[in-house]
């Protein structure tokens, strides 16, 4: 079964960093462009950072441009999002998803980042 | 990096057809025919409907279709089913390996 799997949300206080993970299974991971899209409470999804299959290449969107880095690591099935200099903005639920034909599927269950003092 | 806009929400009857657009610019919807689409029920995660612009992954009802004209893409929804009611969201390739979203748009089955 194909599965991606995110952890490493929380609760944050302005300024800070997390790192969230995306565990991805039941699919070559290494063959395959990954993405992180957000949303926020009650908000639509907002494309975040899309990284391709071997991690030579990767793009942002400039509302996190400087502040997330997105990373891979194709020998354990691993997505990564480095976030960092958290604004209250950037509350939201993140999730990844493989890149297939410029679509996304599939997509993990998400979670949760809270920024607040 | 403006997101394309929806309508805010579309309702039709059981059996009925209702129809979504998806308005960019010339930058990203009128420039590619890699527009996506995708159906949210509360609580989950979004589902792949349509990619590049008409295409239907495997598993999705051929009740959903797709379409583009200029810079509006469209999706359209045939005899509506009460299961279809969720959030619907267009997403097209922006150049420069970037993606942006649509608004959003709630559809409601009456």
């Amino acid at each position: 079964e194909v599965q991606l799997v995110e952890s490493g949300g929380g609760l944050v206080q302005p300024g800070g960093s997390l790192r969230l993970s995306c565990a991805a299974s039941g699919f070559t991971f290494r063959s395959y462009g990954m993405h992180w899209v957000r949303q926020a409470p009650g908000k639509g999804l907002v494309w975040v950072s899309r990284i391709n299959s071997d991690g030579s290449s990767t793009s942002y969107a400039d509302s996190v441009k400087g502040r997330f880095t997105i990373s891979r690591d194709n020998a354990k099935n691993m997505l990564y999002l480095q976030v960092d200099s958290l604004r209250a903005e950037d509350t939201a639920v993140y999730y990844c998803a493989t890149e297939r034909a410029s679509g996304f599927d599939p997509w993990g269950q998400g979670t949760l980042v809270t920024v607040s003092s | 990096q403006s997101a394309l806009t929806q309508p805010a929400s579309v309702s039709g009857s059981p059996g009925q057809s209702i129809t979504i657009s998806c308005t960019g610019t010339s930058s990203d919807v009128g420039s590619y025919d890699l527009v996506s689409w995708y159906q949210q029920h509360p609580g989950k995660a979004p589902k792949l409907m349509i990619y590049e612009g008409s295409k239907r992954p495997s598993g999705v009802s051929n009740r959903f279709s797709g379409s583009k004209s200029g810079n509006t893409a469209s999706l359209t929804i045939s005899g509506l089913q009460a299961e279809d009611e969720a959030d619907y969201y267009c997403c097209s390739y922006a150049g420069s390996r970037t993606f942006v979203f649509g608004t959003g748009t709630k559809v409601t089955v009456l």
